[in-house]
């Protein structure tokens, strides 16, 4: 089976750095997805790992460890607009959502 | 583009009816999911659709169905309607040989009383 646990909830300042972390177990591996959710709102992709390391997308950096389980998403500059929720998601067919931390910006 | 479309928005229904909730892909895309997500929760996948056929199937009773045409739009359908069926029902789409990540309608907000 498929396991993913990350924080349930972060508070942090506007133009701060956050990393929100997501471990997980799986029996085959196929990626692992983050994406944003708005309250009321569908998710919206993020970024997408398979390889170990860090992907950087403005600013937004999702790294993965496969051999530790591990990824995190850290977001930059943050804005109040970045209060959401961030979903950490195995790629596997079908996907497989965490519960998602609730990300709480304030000025 | 269009993206994926839902309809209706928001529904009320009373245990017991049944409930029919639709999905338009996105352009191009043949592949689509239906996710159940409840307050709090991450979505939970009911099932997939690819070539007018159920692909997969999470762990959802048979009160639960669906239907894919031709023109690859889907439809989901709900038996029996329960207290704990209220949630946001949210439809993905991809193209099954393409890229690798799914794009998710506005979802509709189902309420049971």
């Amino acid at each position: 089976g498929q396991n993913i646990d990350q924080p349930t909830e972060m508070t942090a300042t506007e133009g701060a750095i956050v990393q929100i972390n997501c471990t997980y177990q799986t029996s085959g591996f196929n990626g692992l997805f983050w994406y944003q959710q708005h309250a009321g709102e569908a998710p919206t992709f993020l970024s997408y790992n398979v390889l170990d390391g860090l992907e950087e997308k403005g600013r937004f950096s999702s790294f993965l460890s496969r051999s530790k389980g591990y990824s995190y998403l850290l977001l930059k500059e943050l804005q109040m607009k970045d209060s959401a929720s961030y979903l950490c998601v195995l790629g596997n067919t079908p996907l497989v959502f965490g519960k998602g931390t609730r990300l709480s910006v304030i000025a | 583009d269009a993206g994926v479309t839902q309809s209706p928005t928001h529904l009320i229904k009373t245990r017991g009816q049944q409930v029919t909730l639709r999905c338009s892909p996105k352009s191009g895309h043949d592949t689509v999911s239906w996710y159940q997500q409840a307050l709090g929760q991450g979505p939970q996948f009911i099932f997939q659709y690819y070539e007018e056929e159920e692909r997969q199937r999470g762990n959802f009773p048979d009160r639960f169905s669906g239907h894919q045409f031709p023109n690859y739009s889907s439809e989901l359908n709900v038996n029996a309607l329960l207290l704990g069926d209220s949630a946001l029902y949210l439809c993905a789409s991809r193209y099954l040989s393409g890229r690798y990540e799914q794009y998710f309608g506005p979802g509709t907000r189902l309420t049971v009383t």
